[in-house]
Formats: structure tokens, C-alpha cells, sequence
């Protein structure tokens, strides 16, 4: 166990739709980062929160967006569904280089 | 920015052998090269890592080693198990910069056969 933790597990949707991801961070970790895991584009980074700010991005679509709160917890928001953002989101949270990852939300897009 | 090649996509090996999986990076600034390891449907798990102001770190039966001049990095697994058969993923970052974030290689593949 990492001690990051990702809600939900699972997530099944409509093209169209819009979904919310939440990660929490290990304890004081301040980093939060988003991976996008898909079987033809591997593992993607897609944005990065430090202590509430936006710190970098990487090729995260203009119909994603992501927020870190005072607790430090961060949700991707996922709107307009196509099928290919079907994939394993994961986040990670780090104090360091090393960066640990939570279990992912797997969504499927129907 | 970075561009992060893994080589091979699949290895498959005897119990006992040992497998080398390369990495090679573009951004001459990375400095920081983690291995992780993930299981079918699981998460990516940090397995070992090496910064850019060492050659080789080994930890019991893993081992990195990298080559800043030829930007080229490597996992060596020595006395393998069956449990060791997952995907493995190499990546470079450059905690200046980029703050951190890490660019992936495709993944290898390593099946153990009993």
C-alpha cells in the first residue's frame, strides 16, 4: 500500500458525460500528479499540483482540467466523454523525487 | 521535451537467468531515473531509482546502472523468479525545470518461466 489513495475504483459512463476523480495524497506530501494509462499511449503525464498550484502540464486535453484543495486531496475533472478516454487514471503523490502511485480509477466510456 | 525509448517490449527468460531491460533518454538536463514495476491491474510500483551524480545503485537482486554521456540507462535482474513477471516501465525526469514530472518508456513485458 502506497498510502495514496484514489476514489472510485471504477467508473462506467456515456459519451458525453462528465466525471470527477479524487486522489488524496500520502501524508504531507505536497505534489500531486495525474498519469493517464492507456493500452496504445502508455503511461501519460497529464498535470501537476504543488500546495494548490498548477506546477506543470503535460498532454492533458482542454476537456480535462484538475484542482488541488487546502487539505491537499485533487480531483480531475473529465467532461465531454469520448471512447478513447477510456483508460486507468492514476494519480501520485510525492515529497521528493520518488513519486508513489494510488490504485487508479479504471474508465470505461461507453 | 523529454522522450523516454524502452527496449525490448517483451523478454521472457528462465528462472534463474537474469534480464536486462535499456533505457535511453533525449533531455541532457534529467537527472533522477526511476524503474517501476506494475502488475496486471495494478499500480506502478517504485522498484529502484538512480539520480544523475551516480553510475550504479543495487539493491539485493535489482540493479541500475546509467551512462550520462550516452544518455542511457539499464535494469539488470539477477537470479529472476516468477515472481518477478509484470511490465516494467523506465522514466526520467528533471526535477528543475519540469518539477518532476516523469516521462515513461513504453514498458517491457518480462514473463519468468518456471
Amino acid at each position: 500500500d502506497s498510502g495514496v489513495t484514489q476514489t472510485p475504483k471504477h467508473l462506467i459512463t456515456a459519451t458525453g458525460q462528465r466525471v470527477t476523480l479524487r486522489c488524496s495524497p500520502r501524508s504531507g506530501d505536497l505534489s500531486v500528479y495525474w498519469y493517464q494509462q492507456s493500452l496504445d499511449q502508455g503511461l501519460q503525464f497529464l498535470i501537476q499540483y504543488y500546495n494548490g498550484e498548477e506546477r506543470a502540464k503535460g498532454n492533458i486535453l482542454e476537456r480535462f482540467s484538475a484542482q488541488q484543495f487546502p487539505d491537499l486531496h485533487s480531483e480531475l475533472n473529465l467532461s465531454s466523454l469520448e471512447l478513447g478516454d477510456s483508460a486507468l487514471y492514476f494519480c501520485a503523490s510525492s515529497a521528493t523525487n520518488e513519486q508513489f502511485f494510488g490504485p487508479g480509477t479504471r474508465l470505461t466510456v461507453l | 521535451g523529454e522522450n523516454v525509448e524502452q527496449h525490448p517490449s517483451t523478454l521472457s527468460v528462465q528462472e534463474g537467468d537474469s534480464a536486462v531491460i535499456k533505457c535511453t533518454y533525449s533531455d541532457s538536463a534529467s537527472n533522477y531515473f526511476p524503474w517501476y514495476k506494475q502488475e496486471l491491474g495494478k499500480r506502478p510500483q517504485l522498484i529502484i531509482d538512480i539520480r544523475s551524480n551516480v553510475g550504479e545503485k543495487k539493491d539485493q537482486r535489482i540493479a541500475v546502472t546509467l551512462n550520462k554521456t550516452a544518455k542511457h540507462f539499464s535494469l539488470h535482474i539477477t537470479e529472476t523468479q516468477p515472481e518477478d513477471s509484470a511490465v516494467y516501465f523506465c522514466a526520467a525526469s528533471d526535477s528543475g525545470v519540469s518539477y518532476g514530472k516523469l516521462t515513461f518508456g513504453q514498458g517491457t513485458i518480462l514473463t519468468v518461466h518456471p
